[in-house]
């Protein structure tokens, strides 16, 4: 079957920096997305990597390693702002989109 | 404001009732989808609608009955609902289905109960 998991809940400090890891195993890969949708409101989309290796966008990077089936979204000085619920989402051969639960992140001051 | 409209917002309905909801994008996009997001649990597809013709219909019971009349306007028709439907239903649109790369822009949702 398909599978994509990341972590429940993670917990980080205002102006630190977290990483978001995300697993899959998908009937062929068209690229991976990553989400954000805080509470109550619809998700925005954050990035797409497609080939292997980091792309960078302001504080948020998020990075591909298909031969590993891995992929990770990085948070840089974090902001209360940037709690929130981050989903990460595969395209599948049939070009389907198979989400991960999401990963909660909470922010303290 | 992500340019797709979802009302209402919030819905309690009883098992018994039929009613309707409604979803609008502005982005001229030919793809538009139904989602169900229940909580801590993946988002589940249920249709999705290419160029107005269903494409996939995800196993979803026939208490669920889409519409789509046009590229810009999808309605979820529900009736005879069970308590465990009740969740976060989200609407989507994107340029194509069937395309690598396109992103999926997203409604608010509706919260709906079912009593």
């Amino acid at each position: 079957g398909q599978n994509i998991d990341q972590p429940t809940e993670m917990t980080a400090t205002e102006g630190a920096i977290v990483q978001i890891n995300c697993t899959y195993q998908t009937s062929g890969f068209n690229g991976l997305f990553w989400y954000q949708q805080h509470a109550g409101e619809a998700p925005t989309f954050l990035s797409y990597n497609v080939l292997d290796g980091l792309e960078e966008k302001g504080r948020f990077s998020s990075f591909l390693s298909r031969s590993k089936g891995y992929s990770y979204l990085l948070l840089k000085e974090l902001q209360m702002k940037d709690s929130a619920s981050y989903l990460c989402a595969v395209m599948d051969s049939n070009y389907q989109l198979i989400w991960g639960a999401g990963t909660k992140l909470i922010i303290k001051p | 404001e992500t340019g797709v409209t979802q009302t209402p917002r919030h819905l309690v309905m009883g098992m018994t009732n039929k009613k309707s909801l409604k979803c609008e994008q502005h982005l001229g996009h030919n793809a538009m989808y139904w989602y169900k997001q229940s909580a801590k649990k993946p988002l589940e597809l249920m249709f999705v609608y290419n160029f107005k013709e269903q494409t996939e219909n995800n196993s979803v019971p026939s208490r669920f009955s889409p519409e789509c009349p046009n590229s810009s306007h999808l309605f979820l028709h529900l009736h005879t609902l069970q308590p465990e439907d009740s969740a976060l239903y989200l609407c989507a649109s994107s340029q194509q289905a069937g395309e690598g790369g396109t992103e999926a822009f997203f409604g608010q949702g509706t919260r709906l109960t079912v009593v």
